[in-house]
């Protein structure tokens, strides 16, 4: 399996602009999760899904964020308009059916810069 | 609601010696599950070690072994022989059981081995 896939891996762009993450979970997995790294804050979720349907987005900081699933096999977080305080490292992860709480696997996170 | 701590903001280790990374953690909750990952320069987040709540025995993986205490609320990783490699930052994790979803990550240790 070729484990989580997330692209771009980089993406640098100017304030105001709109900014959209893709994710690709393991084949199988039902539960896919979006976080969030900055040095300020550490590593936290912004919203899951469970069968392509959000489940929890209280971690979502504000309305310029959104989140889409439109199928098991893709997922994507957009932020418009993008704000400088936005740049962080941003990680998809997903985790089998079985369990909710089972171990979550992570793809390589995409590094937004926003100038 | 859950926490998770980590007091050693950073730590160093002999090549082939061992080390012990501190994690305690804050819930109410009775099945859970902690988790230790591993994010190393490239900034991949990679599962180490897992240990189920209600499991009294300690996870092991090779050279790596955990200290469960469930009623001191403590999870330490213990990394035995430890290799250049094993340089990164560490971050402990919990996720509670049944319908919670998320990753409640510390704040990380970052591990530097020395040669």
């Amino acid at each position: 399996d070729a484990g989580v896939i997330q692209s771009p891996r980089h993406e640098v762009t100017e304030m105001g602009q709109e900014v959209t993450l893709r994710c690709k979970p393991i084949s199988g997995h039902d539960y896919l999760f979006w976080y969030r790294q900055t040095m300020m804050r550490g590593l936290e979720l912004l919203i899951y899904f469970n069968n392509n349907v959000p489940i929890d987005d209280s971690g979502m900081p504000e309305d310029r964020f959104s989140a889409k699933m439109p199928n098991a096999s893709f997922s994507t977080l957009k932020i418009q308009p993008s704000e400088p305080r936005d740049s962080a490292v941003y990680f998809c992860a997903s985790t089998p059916r079985d369990r909710v709480s089972d171990t979550q696997y992570f793809g390589p996170g995409t590094r937004l810069t926003v100038l | 609601a859950q926490t998770v701590t980590q007091s050693q903001p950073e730590m160093s280790v002999q090549e082939a010696e061992t080390v012990t990374l501190s994690c305690t953690y804050d819930t109410s909750e009775s099945d859970y599950y902690l988790f230790w990952y591993k994010q190393p320069p490239s900034r991949q987040m990679i599962l180490v070690i897992r240990q189920e709540a209600y499991k009294q025995q300690n996870a092991t993986e090779n050279r790596f072994s955990v200290n469960f205490q469930k009623a001191a609320k403590s999870f330490s990783l213990k990394i035995s022989d430890s290799q250049l490699g094993d340089a990164a930052m560490y971050f402990c994790a919990y996720s509670g059981g049944g319908s919670q979803g998320n990753l409640i990550f510390g704040k990380g240790t970052k591990l530097s081995v020395k040669p």
